[in-house]
């Protein structure tokens, strides 16, 4: 049964970088069949998009956050992360990671979530 | 930027009931579309990809119209289970950009 499970630290001080990772389970993150990202929602807010990468290829930023956002993946834990550097309040939200199955080129839709987790950027 | 306006932000429906939810693009998304379900504490679930094309387990009550700029979500008779937040998010850009709207609450009348 696939899972994906967000985790990492719930409160993160202005000017550093917040982390969180991203758990995949019941599917292989290298499987060339899928995308893997990161969306988020300010408290009160719509969603986001950060980020997305594909194993085997390319990594994809939403180019409001491109120069403070990095992905990585670390494929003997099956897990994705995602770093985003030099934080201010606007940051807080609930992060989620996210599947996106390969399609035409044109198709880039979620398929399957996390449940969430809140990030506060707060001193 | 491609900006998605989802109307109204909040409706209020009976159980049974039909309900119609709007989303609007600033520039032509061809049927490059999704629609997501969403509940406090839990994952998004998507329901529409492609404008129209129910995702797999999505039940038959839940149906989406519409190409260009103007698109809808009709759910036939609404469940208990169907209250929620709803998004619409384009793709018709990609790579790089993906939008979503602000969302339509539907809550209990």
């Amino acid at each position: 049964q696939l899972q994906l499970q967000e985790s990492g630290p719930g409160l993160v001080k202005p000017s550093e970088t917040l982390s969180l990772t991203c758990t995949v389970s019941g599917v292989s993150i290298s499987n060339n069949n899928y995308f893997w990202g990161w969306i988020r929602q300010p408290p009160g807010k719509g969603l986001e998009w950060i980020g997305s990468f594909y194993f085997s290829g390319s990594t994809h930023y939403n180019p409001s956050l491109k120069s403070r956002v990095t992905l990585s993946v670390d494929t003997s834990k099956n897990q994705f992360s995602l770093r985003l550097n030099s934080v201010t309040a606007a940051d807080t939200a609930v992060y989620f990671c996210a599947r996106t199955p390969v399609g035409a080129p044109s198709e880039f839709y979620f398929d399957f979530w996390g449940q969430g987790t809140l990030v506060t950027v707060s001193s | 930027e491609i900006v998605m306006t989802q109307s109204p932000a909040t409706l209020s429906v009976s159980p049974g009931e039909r309900a119609t939810l709007s989303c609007r693009a600033s520039q032509s998304v061809s049927s490059n579309l999704a629609w997501y379900q969403h509940k406090p504490g839990q994952a998004p679930r998507l329901l529409i990809y492609s404008a129209s094309t129910r995702a797999t387990g999505i039940p038959a009550r839940f149906s989406g119209s519409g190409s260009g700029t103007e698109f809808t979500l009709t759910i036939s008779s609404l469940q208990s289970e169907d209250f929620a937040v709803y998004y619409c998010q384009q793709y018709n850009n990609w790579p790089p950009a993906l939008t979503f709207g602000g969302g339509t609450k539907v809550e209990i009348k």
